[in-house]
């Protein structure tokens, strides 16, 4: 049992370049999420998705694509990078709602954008 | 949802109890207080969460006042891997769609 997991954990873009990050989980959850953490802040929510095939925005979604074609995982999609989106990157899934979930996170993908 | 406070910093001795505090005088009724820490450079990790009465597991202890306003997270016996950033958050059921704030949380430092 893995858990979250993420990949790449590391990787650097120019400007105007484009890449996916790639979470999976193997805990049959239905809910995922991707948040950004930048330096000294707390983590944003970017979008999420509350079951396969559906996705929705966040706090922070401009700049950014999802896709949940799988249960198991959740794609982040960076169209045409910037350097404002250099962050660290953190992927987190929950069971079904109810009134003691919990979200559990990937170890994070640390993305700079020059 | 309420906010929290949390101290910015604390010390603690490695193998003495480490209790955290947190204050969310405005929380509701039904709104429950969790803990998550993270580690440099790593995911945040759940460590326990409650509502009303006072919560254990392999990880820690959390003790809630009778009136709710605050709560205090426990470490029974730090380690030098205990070091970290912890989030008191309190979160309004159904859960799934909402985004977590951690805030600033508390920096703890175990010492050797």
């Amino acid at each position: 049992n893995a858990g979250v997991t993420q990949t790449p954990k590391f990787r650097v873009l120019k400007t105007g370049q484009s890449m996916t990050l790639l979470c999976a989980q193997d805990m049959n959850h239905e809910y995922m999420y991707w948040y950004r953490q930048d330096p000294g802040m707390g983590l944003r929510l970017i979008h999420y998705s509350v079951g396969e095939g559906t996705t929705a925005k966040g706090e922070v979604p401009d700049g950014y694509n999802v896709s949940r074609l799988k249960k198991q995982n959740f794609l982040l999609g960076l169209e045409s990078a910037a350097p404002s989106q250099t962050s660290v990157y953190f992927c987190a899934s929950s069971g079904l709602a109810g009134l003691t979930d919990t979200q559990y996170f990937g170890p994070g993908t640390r993305l700079t954008v020059l | 949802d309420a906010k929290t406070t949390q101290p910015p910093s604390m010390d603690c001795a490695e193998g003495r109890a480490a209790n955290l505090p947190c204050n969310h005088s405005t929380i509701s009724g039904n709104e429950y207080v969790y803990w998550y820490r993270q580690i440099h450079s790593q995911g945040p990790q759940y460590i326990i969460h409650g509502l009303k009465n006072n919560e254990t597991n392999e990880m820690a202890s959390l003790i809630i006042t009778e009136d709710r306003k605050s709560s205090t997270l426990i470490l029974p016996h730090a380690t030098l891997r205990d070091t970290a950033v912890y989030y008191c958050i309190v979160r309004l059921p159904p859960f799934g769609n909402e985004k977590l704030t951690f805030g600033t949380g508390t920096r703890l430092t175990i010492i050797p």
